[in-house]
């Protein structure tokens, strides 16, 4: 059974730069034909895309996030991250990990997030 | 970006009850549909894919029909443990966008 564990900081300061892990285990990130996607979700609000990464370490974005985002893989450490920078209030969420199985093109696995607070 | 626009927001449902969610998209996603269901402080958990296929594991009172940009979610017979959130999320382009979610609470 395929997990997922999202960790990281907790509290940020504007303009900072976010830096989220997640932890998978169960399975290798680098094998199968996987995507490994970041979404978040503000409280009271829709979830929100925010981009994926192959197993070849190609990777997707939302454009809305225009060149403030990053994912990479970790595969000896079976971790994929993300990297926000220049945040603002608007970046407070909880943010999850899941993975995307192509084909049906679905998150089939999903972490149960970790929430990040940006605030002065 | 595709808008999903999910219907009602909430509602309110007793055991037993059938239970019908609706998910409008913006243009035509074809079958390209999923629905998830989330329970506070637990990881989403996928119900649907492609509009009609249940996943492996989820409980067979759940089904979903639809193409194009009319989909609807039905809970056949509505348990206790089916008290939750459910969005819907398109997956024909990206970026992928979600429905803002149907709680579903105890009437």
């Amino acid at each position: 059974q395929v997990q997922l564990r999202e960790s990281g900081p907790g509290l940020l300061k504007p303009s900072q730069t976010l830096s989220v892990t997640c932890s998978v285990s169960g399975g290798s990130i680098s094998s199968g034909s996987y995507y490994w996607t970041w979404i978040r979700q503000p409280a009271g609000k829709a979830l929100e895309w925010i981009g994926r990464i192959y197993t070849n370490g190609r990777t997707n974005y939302n454009p809305s996030f225009k060149s403030r985002v990053t994912i990479s893989l970790d595969a000896s450490k079976n971790q994929i991250s993300l990297e926000l920078t220049s945040v603002t209030a608007a970046d407070t969420a909880v943010y999850h990990c899941a993975r995307d199985f192509p084909g049906p093109e679905s998150l089939d696995y999903w972490g149960r997030g970790t929430q990040v607070i940006v605030s002065s | 970006d595709i808008q999903m626009t999910q219907s009602p927001s909430s509602l309110y449902a007793s055991v037993g009850d059938r239970v019908t969610i609706t998910c409008r998209a913006s243009q035509s996603i074809s079958t390209y549909l999923n629905w998830y269901q989330q329970k506070p402080g637990r990881a989403p958990n996928l119900l649907i894919y492609t509009a009609s296929n249940l996943q492996s594991g989820v409980a067979s009172r759940f089904s979903g029909s639809g193409s194009g940009t009319y989909f609807t979610l039905s809970i056949s017979s509505l348990q206790p443990e089916d008290f939750a959130t459910y969005f819907c999320q398109q997956s024909y382009i990206t970026p992928r966008t979600f429905g803002q979610g149907t709680k579903v609470e105890i009437k």
